[in-house]
């Protein structure tokens, strides 16, 4: 069954620094997202990603973050200077149309930042 | 936007009894409402939808019921086990676009 594959599963950061968050959705799928989730806490949307471009963003996913598609099979979540509270799990999904068509999460990557 | 809330958050069950996870959504314009099973050190797992056309959908020992006048929604586990155990979500997306709304989500125990 396809997967979406998140790399690292784990990192850890000082705060301040940036990472960057590596992804490969589904191969056929057209759109691309990234939640995260707080420890104990819901699962909370911050982009979606279409035809090279943002198309949805929510209040979190301020000038710190963005979002690429580098070549034709990765998708990536930057955070330029983290803080604390971005410790969190972040989830990379993807799905071939709107969300009905099948919206397939990944395992995630546990952000710590100390 | 779309707020929803879920209940409970945590349920525990002994092994072969039902569970009811229940969840309201603010937006009548929503139409689309998954379920999702997470495990420990997993992501989410689609395990049932249902859109807004229909009122109920059966897989198995999965059921979905949704109550478009109230705006809410419920899933039901029947003859539960212990593999069942898990975090489920539920969830909501608004006509128009392609994301989701999350419940903050139920801890469910299966006990043999």
């Amino acid at each position: 069954e396809p997967e979406v594959t998140q790399t690292p599963s784990h990192q850890v950061t000082q705060m301040g620094q940036e990472v960057i968050l590596r992804c490969v959705p589904i191969s056929n799928h057209l759109y691309f997202y990234w939640y995260r989730q707080i420890l104990g806490q819901k699962v909370e949307f911050l982009v979606s990603f279409y035809n090279n471009e943002i198309s949805e963003k929510s209040e979190i996913f301020d000038d710190q973050f963005s979002v690429e598609r580098p070549d034709g099979s990765n998708f990536t979540l930057k955070i330029r200077s983290t803080k604390l509270e971005d410790s969190a799990m972040y989830f990379c999904a993807s799905s071939e149309g709107q969300a009905w068509d099948g919206y397939t999460f990944g395992s995630g990557t546990r952000l710590t930042v100390v | 936007g779309e707020n929803v809330e879920q209940h409970p958050s945590t349920l525990s069950v002994q092994e072969g009894d039902s569970a009811v996870i229940k969840c309201t959504y603010s937006d009548s314009a929503s139409n689309y409402f998954p379920w999702y099973k997470q495990e420990l050190g997993k992501g989410p797992q689609l395990i049932i939808d249902i859109r807004s056309n229909v009122g109920e959908k059966k897989d198995q020992r999965i059921a979905v019921t949704l109550n478009k006048t109230a705006k809410h929604f419920s899933l039901h586990i029947t003859e539960t086990q212990p593999e069942d155990s898990a975090v489920y979500f539920c969830a909501a997306q608004r006509s128009g676009y392609s994301t989701l709304t999350f419940g903050k989500g139920t801890m469910l125990l299966v006990s043999p």
